[in-house]
Parts: C-alpha cells; sequence; structure tokens
C-alpha cells in the first residue's frame, strides 16, 4: 500500500476564503501531482513536480497554485475560493516508472 | 495530443459473468499502460504494462496489451458485487517534459449485481 496523505479528506467552506490542501508521501518519490475530478468525469491533470523547486502547470487549466519546498510535501493552494472549486482534488506521486499511486482525495466543497 | 477511449463507458453484469474492458490509445513515445480501480475514494493501482502480448494476472483479473493496435483489455472472471466500481486506464509517455505524466480515459463503470 502506497504512503500518500492528504488532508483535510472533506472540507465545506464559504466563497472568498483561502484554503491550503495538503499532501505528503513517505516514499521519496521526486515526481508529485495533483489532479481534479467532477464526480462522474475524468481525472484532469492540474498541477506535477518533477522535484524540489520544480512545479509545472497540468492539461487543465486551475486557479489553483502549488509549491514544492520539501520532497514529500506538495501543498495546493486556492487564495480565493469560489464555487465553480467544487470538486474532489486527489494528489499522487510515482516512482521511476510510471505508476503513480494516489491519494485518498481531498472533497472540497465552496458554498 | 495524447488520447485515452475506454469502452463500454458502462456495463451491467451479474455474479459469476466475465467481463472485458477495452482501452484504446493515441499518445506519443508510449511508455506504459495502467488500469486502476476506483470505488469512491481515490483510484487504487492494479496492472502496469509495457510490452505486448504478455498476460499480467491478479486473482480473478488480468490484463493484456497490444502496442501494435494500440489497445489493452482487462478482463475480471467470475465477478462479485465488491468488483462494483469505475475502472480507469492510463497511458504514460516517455521522454521531454511530459515524462511521468499520465493521460487518463474517461473509466468504465462496472455494475454486477448479485
Amino acid at each position: 500500500e502506497a504512503d500518500i496523505y492528504q488532508t483535510p479528506r472533506y472540507l465545506v467552506i464559504g466563497t472568498g476564503k483561502k484554503i491550503t490542501l495538503e499532501c505528503s508521501q513517505t516514499m521519496g518519490h521526486d515526481k508529485m501531482y495533483w489532479y481534479q475530478q467532477d464526480p462522474g468525469m475524468e481525472l484532469h491533470l492540474i498541477h506535477y513536480s518533477y522535484g524540489v523547486n520544480s512545479t509545472e502547470k497540468g492539461d487543465l487549466s486551475s486557479e489553483s497554485t502549488v509549491s514544492r519546498i520539501r520532497t514529500e510535501h506538495f501543498p495546493l493552494t486556492l487564495e480565493s475560493a469560489r464555487p465553480s472549486h467544487t470538486s474532489q482534488y486527489l494528489c499522487a506521486s510515482s516512482d521511476l516508472g510510471n505508476t503513480i499511486y494516489f491519494g485518498e482525495g481531498s472533497w472540497l466543497t465552496v458554498v | 495530443e495524447d488520447k485515452v477511449v475506454q469502452s463500454p463507458l458502462s456495463l451491467v453484469v451479474h455474479e459469476g459473468d466475465t467481463v472485458t474492458l477495452n482501452c484504446s490509445y493515441e499518445v506519443t513515445n508510449f511508455r506504459s499502460l495502467l488500469w486502476y480501480k476506483q470505488e469512491k475514494k481515490a483510484p487504487t493501482f492494479l496492472f502496469m504494462l509495457t510490452s505486448s502480448g504478455i498476460e499480467k494476472k491478479s486473482g480473478r483479473l488480468s490484463s493484456i496489451l497490444d502496442k501494435k493496435e494500440l489497445f489493452s483489455i482487462l478482463n475480471i472472471t467470475a465477478t462479485q458485487t465488491g468488483d462494483s466500481a469505475v475502472y480507469l486506464c492510463a497511458v504514460g509517455n516517455a521522454g521531454g517534459t511530459s515524462y511521468g505524466k499520465l493521460t487518463f480515459g474517461q473509466g468504465t463503470i462496472l455494475t454486477v449485481h448479485p
């Protein structure tokens, strides 16, 4: 079982609030990812990182930002949440191959 | 643009049936194809395939890749209600700035009735 953790698992917040979704992995993986998935829809890559101080935008445009100051930690921040940000956010990391291991996800609802 | 298409989009069967899920892809610099099972939470890893014609097997699940025809199948024999989930196919490419990124298909929703 992969060791990748996300907090919070569920969050309901008001419009305009700033939130940070935490993601940590203990496998020493250099590559980490954030995916966004609406219910019943495809997974879309929104951010990825190949190592410390490396971050890139993914395939789906997102107003969120990420940082990678430590190998094990890859937080995602929304400066001003809106209802359109309501979704599930999945953090993942991968080993030297392409096997991606996912965290359990953070369900965000913005009201 | 890399593309992964899964079929069928949904499937309803009864316990004991055998199902075959399909995944076709178009990707530059193919590296690997992965299958995931997603229940209510995050996807869990099932198989990674890199070579054509070599079947990977885990219990009642098996998968094989055809790199010439650009597709993979996931077979589940003697299905159980616990197999009900969304099955995701993802393809990874190699080289350049895309290394390590996966492109996911839309998933196949499998429902197994008792």
